[in-house]
């Protein structure tokens, strides 16, 4: 199994400029987070899909779309990219439907830079 | 709004000591919470799962203690080791909200 995937790695963009964050998990979880984390801020949750078919915001949702593909994948897509969302972007996913309190699994993250 | 208060500046420890993180929360008490470990370059590893109801969980050589009084979680490493560094985040969970949220997080150092 390899858990949670996320691609790309690392990314640099120019101020304006689209791109969507792919993220994959094969142990059939029904949750699937995009989080972005920043130095001293912590991880903060940008969408969530509590189950196929749904998503919602979560604490800083503005600038970005999701898509859940399906059970496996959830995408995340930055329309017209500004250097505020120069982060380290990861995915996580919970075998439980919901925001429950099942752990977390997280992918090894994209380093994302906008010039 | 909630805030998740962890030590800002890291901590650094002997070996074979018994490391303590604190994470201070303000307001309202989460109906979980949780601890995991985030190595550089990597994504976080969850740890332990402490609810409202619970005083203290244990796993190993890992403690984690829950005072709603006092708004505070401790975790605790015991006989600590340098494989122990990391930094360690909590996170509170707000089951009527439908929300979870992080700190930021103690970078911690055992030295040999």
């Amino acid at each position: 199994n390899a858990g949670v995937t996320q691609t790309p790695k690392f990314q640099v963009l120019k101020t304006g400029q689209s791109m969507t964050l792919q993220c994959a998990q094969d142990m059939n979880h029904n949750s699937m987070y995009w989080y972005r984390q920043d130095p001293g801020m912590g991880l903060r949750l940008i969408y969530y899909s509590a189950s196929e078919g749904t998503t919602d915001k979560g604490e800083v949702p503005n600038g970005y779309n999701v898509s859940r593909l399906n059970k496996r994948e959830f995408s995340l897509r930055l329309e017209s990219a500004a250097p505020s969302q120069t982060s380290v972007y990861f995915c996580a996913s919970s075998e439980a439907g919901g925001l429950s309190t099942d752990t977390q699994y997280f992918g090894p993250g994209t380093r994302l830079t906008v010039l | 709004s909630q805030k998740i208060e962890q030590n800002s500046e890291a901590l650094n420890i002997q070996e074979g000591k018994t490391a303590t993180l604190t994470c201070n929360y303000t307001n309202y008490s989460p109906a979980y919470l949780q601890w995991y470990r985030q190595d550089p370059g990597r994504g976080p590893v969850f740890l332990l799962l402490i609810r409202e109801n619970e005083k203290e969980k244990r796993k190993e050589r890992l403690k984690v203690t829950f005072d709603t009084t006092l708004k505070q979680s401790l975790f605790h490493i015991t006989a600590s080791q340098p494989a122990d560094s990391a930094t360690y985040l909590c996170a509170l969970g707000y089951s009527s909200a439908s929300k979870i949220i992080f700190g930021s997080g103690t970078r911690l150092s055992i030295r040999p």
